[in-house]
């Protein structure tokens, strides 16, 4: 079955610092999608992307689909300690669920 | 606050137990999606019900069952509960509208953290 693979799984900066997870997915994704969850808390929805070498930006977040639609990518720019959390891609099942990745548990050290 | 609220908040029980998890929909949304988490660990999907039937399964264990009713909301039912089965669990909505490229937005509730002693 389709396997999601993220790296890294931890991830500490300092604040000001930037960062990046890396998403990739054994077969070709129709989209991708990126969850952030806050520590102890639920997995929110951050956006979705749908074309091949499609970028995305929300503020300080940069989102990217590759090419090939096999990878993507999330770039925080100058990172700020709100910014911490376990940040997730998901890419849709044969059945129309999503596959998450194991996460990157970005930390961000004041 | 997503919509998506599930209760009990915590539950604490011992091996060899059943418990129900419970959780209800966003208004509108058809589907209801089933998710464990445990410690430092990702999002294993576990199953996915719209509109009453099951649609997709993931690695739910036989132990472990679910339904959804006819008003949407579902139930997560774990039984013969093990010390491997504490973990968080998720409950998802979407309204399940999805195109061929796009794929639903889903919401998440809160969770229910399940402890097995």
């Amino acid at each position: 079955g389709q396997q999601v693979m993220q790296i890294p799984q931890y991830q500490h900066v300092q604040e000001g610092e930037d960062f990046t997870t890396y998403c990739n997915s054994s077969t070709t994704l129709s989209n991708i999608q990126w969850y952030k969850q806050r520590p102890g808390g639920h997995p929110v929805f951050l956006i979705q992307l749908v074309k091949s070498g499609e970028v995305k930006k929300q503020k300080r977040l940069t989102f990217q689909f590759g090419e090939a639609k096999k990878n993507s990518s999330l770039h925080i720019t100058a990172t700020q300690t709100t910014d911490v959390g376990t940040y997730f891609c998901a890419g849709p099942g044969s059945a129309r669920q999503l596959t998450f990745g194991s996460g990157t548990q970005l930390t961000v050290l004041p | 606050d997503s919509g998506v609220t599930q209760t009990p908040k915590h539950l604490i029980t011992a091996t060899g137990q059943r418990v129900t998890l419970r959780c209800s929909p966003r208004s509108g949304d058809l589907s209801v999606y089933w998710y464990q988490q445990s410690l430092d660990q990702g999002l294993q999907f576990l199953i996915q019900y719209y509109n009453g039937e099951e649609r997709a399964k993931g690695n739910i264990l036989e132990r472990f069952s679910a339904q959804q009713f006819p008003d949407l909301h579902s139930e997560l039912n774990l039984s013969s509960l093990e010390l491997g089965d504490s973990a968080l669990y998720f409950c998802a909505s979407s309204v399940a509208r999805q195109s061929l490229q796009h794929t639903d937005t889903q919401y998440f509730g809160p969770g229910t953290r399940l402890t097995v002693l």
